[in-house]
């Protein structure tokens, strides 16, 4: 079976312009997330859904990041007006989700993009 | 607040010799922890994970015991090969909530020569 992909594996902005970054999530995953991972560090959370509903939004780092998850399947991170301290791999990953305090909700990370931006 | 610190690398190790990956949590309840692996060019995979105190996660000859008293995961395996270069994030989450996001240790590198 297909695992999470991600698109594009790599992207290079000039300062200012917008972004759209795209996930697939394993078909059927109730739950989808958005990590940062910057140059050396551990990925960092930016964002959850449960299906189609941003449940929790607590990690972007500004208002110039936006996602969304309209039919609770693909998902889209867009960065507005980007900036250099934006360059970083952007993970998606989803879980079966569904079940509180499942021991078994496994999440399963996409390749990443890699947005560098100039 | 919920947060891990795993040992800086990058850790080189000669072939067929033993690892030790530390790592230590600070939380608040019971969290899940995992181990997840970054081989060069590819996405973070589950290597291993454990659920409760005193559980040990194994797989591919690498292990991990929850120690709650020490708030501790380490990472062990008693022969390096050289396939096991890789970059090795210790992370966590709260068991209660199956939507909480994973939090995750800096990585630790590790590059195994023949």
């Amino acid at each position: 079976g297909a695992g999470v992909s991600q698109s594009p594996r790599y992207k290079v902005a000039k300062r200012g312009q917008d972004v759209a970054l795209r996930c697939d999530p394993i078909s059927g995953h109730v739950s989808l997330f958005w990590y940062q991972q910057a140059l050396g560090q551990g990925p960092e959370f930016l964002t959850y859904f449960q299906n189609e509903a941003q449940l929790d939004k607590s990690g972007l780092p500004s208002d110039r990041f936006f996602a969304e998850r309209p039919e609770g399947s693909v998902s889209t991170l867009k960065i507005q007006r980007t900036q250099q301290e934006d360059s970083a791999v952007y993970l998606c990953a989803s879980s079966q989700g569904g079940v509180a305090g499942s021991s078994t909700d496994t999440q399963y990370f996409g390749p990443g993009t890699r947005l560098t931006v100039l | 607040g919920n947060s891990v610190t795993q040992m800086e690398g990058p850790v080189t190790l000669s072939e067929e010799a033993f690892l030790t990956i530390n790592c230590t949590y600070t939380a608040t309840g019971y969290p899940s922890l995992f181990w997840y692996v970054q081989y060069p060019g590819e996405g973070l995979q589950l290597l291993l994970k454990a659920t409760k105190a005193d559980d040990k996660g194994s797989n591919k000859g690498f292990e991990a015991t929850y120690r709650k008293e020490t708030t501790s995961f380490h990472l062990e395996k008693g022969s390096v090969q050289v396939s096991d270069s890789a970059v090795y994030f210790c992370a966590l989450r709260r068991r209660s909530q199956a939507g909480t996001a994973l939090i995750f240790g800096k990585g630790t590198t590790l590059s195994v020569s023949s």
